[in-house]
């Protein structure tokens, strides 16, 4: 039983490209929950979705946006990178607990 | 307002000395309460998860907590540290009921070292 994979773990962009950021959930669970973890710091919540939905969302901007497809696997996007979007983006899916991917470190030059 | 406060950002014990980190919060009703340990580059691994029930938990790799409804908290204990415990602590509490409201609220985390 796979957990939860993100892709890719790691990538570089330069400021004010676009980047999209993939998950799949652990087997079974329908819930996906994203966090943007900053250097030195704890998750900080950005959303989560729930029946192809944003159901939650932490104080992020609309340049923070999701998607999450029939399978319940979730894109999050994020638009006009800035410096300060450099961060470990992690993935969870909700079981009775929070399952975490490895995340996906991103850097912006 | 809903908040999860660690007080010790960074502590350092000797390789079997025995450790206590600190979790305090603040929630309308009682949480469910977790303990997440973070290696360097790493995601986040659960070491433990309170419900209800009995207010000592028992974890994985030797760590177990206790909440304690009268101080709001939910400290983590482990009697003999290893070299292989350092990492970053972080404590998180919220509701994974099933429903919209699904969210942990997450702590600074405590990093910390061992001394061999």
């Amino acid at each position: 039983d796979a957990g939860v994979t993100q892709s890719p773990t790691h990538l570089i962009k330069t400021r004010g490209q676009q980047v999209t950021l993939r998950c799949s959930p652990k087997s079974g669970h329908d819930t996906v929950s994203w966090y943007q973890q900053a250097l030195g710091q704890g998750p900080q919540f950005i959303f989560q979705y729930y029946e192809e939905e944003e159901r939650q969302r932490g104080n992020f901007p609309d340049r923070f946006s999701g998607h999450q497809f029939p399978n319940y696997s979730s894109e999050l996007n994020v638009n006009a990178l800035l410096l300060g979007d450099s961060a470990l983006y992690l993935c969870a899916s909700i079981g009775g607990e929070l399952f975490f991917g490895e995340g996906s470190r991103l850097t912006v030059l | 307002a809903q908040s999860v406060t660690q007080p010790d950002i960074h502590i350092t014990v000797s390789e079997g000395a025995s450790l206590e980190l600190r979790c305090n919060y603040s929630y309308g009703a009682t949480p469910y309460l977790f303990w997440y340990v973070q290696s360097p580059g790493q995601g986040l691994q659960l070491l433990l998860k309170y419900f209800s029930g009995d207010t000592l938990v028992q974890g994985i790799k030797g760590f177990e907590a206790e909440f304690k409804r009268s101080q709001s908290s939910f400290n983590l204990r482990k009697p003999s540290v290893h070299w292989s415990d350092a990492a970053e602590y972080f404590c998180a509490v919220g509701s994974l009921k099933a429903g919209n409201n699904r969210k942990l609220i997450w702590g600074l985390g405590t990093s910390l070292a061992v001394n061999p």
